[in-house]
């Protein structure tokens, strides 16, 4: 069974800092992944995607991704409360057929003023 | 900008009723999904579309069927409704390939009562 893990939490930083979402996959082969955004009773809105092992950042949003430890993350730096949100890690899984994406159970995340 | 669109925001039905849901994206997409999401279960696919009248089971399809007739609009069934159907449904479409995210639709509440 291919898997994605992420920690539930939740995860409570203080406004202006940075918060620090984590993620792992179970099959060394995959090969794009993807950060989602949802806030309460909403849907799922894509804010990252990575391809390649090292960084890359989109304003206060870096991903990070080390295929050799099948590891992905997200760092929101300078938070504010409007990124209080559930993070959901997701993955195309090798040999996945039609972009199929496997998603994690989320982190919910909430930025205190 | 992609636009997915579920025809109901919240719905509700009765114990036996037949349900249809609604999705219809604008954007040429081959793949069209519909996932279920409940608290501590995170999304669960229910099924999936890659091409107009063809599909695929996902990891929860009892109690489901889906039909596809035109590439834009993928509906989700369920046969004869139950109070354990009482969820948040989702419906997203994506490209074939490694690249591309869904887009998911804004959800659909429904209570079974």
């Amino acid at each position: 069974q291919k898997e994605v893990e992420q920690n539930s939490g939740p995860l409570s930083v203080p406004e202006g800092a940075i918060a620090s979402l984590n993620c792992t996959y179970s099959d060394r082969v995959s090969q794009s992944f993807f950060w989602y955004r949802q806030y309460s009773g909403k849907s799922p809105e894509l804010i990252m995607s990575i391809y390649s092992n090292g960084d890359k950042e989109d304003g206060r949003f870096t991903a990070q991704l080390n295929k050799a430890s099948q590891y992905v993350s997200l760092l929101i730096r300078d938070s504010q409360p409007s990124d209080s949100a559930t993070y959901l890690c997701a993955v195309i899984f090798g040999g996945t057929s039609y972009g199929k994406l496997t998603f994690g159970q989320g982190t919910i995340l909430t930025v205190h003023p | 900008d992609v636009k997915v669109t579920q025809s109901s925001r919240y719905l509700v039905k009765r114990t036996g009723e037949k349900v249809f849901l609604e999705c219809v994206q604008d954007m040429d997409h081959e793949n069209m999904f519909w996932y279920r999401q409940d608290p501590g279960l995170g999304l669960r696919l229910i099924y999936f579309s890659y091409d107009v009248k063809m599909k695929e089971k996902g990891d929860i399809p009892e109690g489901y069927s889906v039909s596809r007739e035109k590439k834009e609009r993928f509906s989700l069934i369920l046969e004869s409704a139950s109070t354990n159907q009482t969820s948040m449904y989702l419906c997203a479409s994506t490209m074939t390939g490694l690249l591309y995210g869904y887009t998911f639709g804004s959800g659909t509440r429904l209570t079974v009562v």
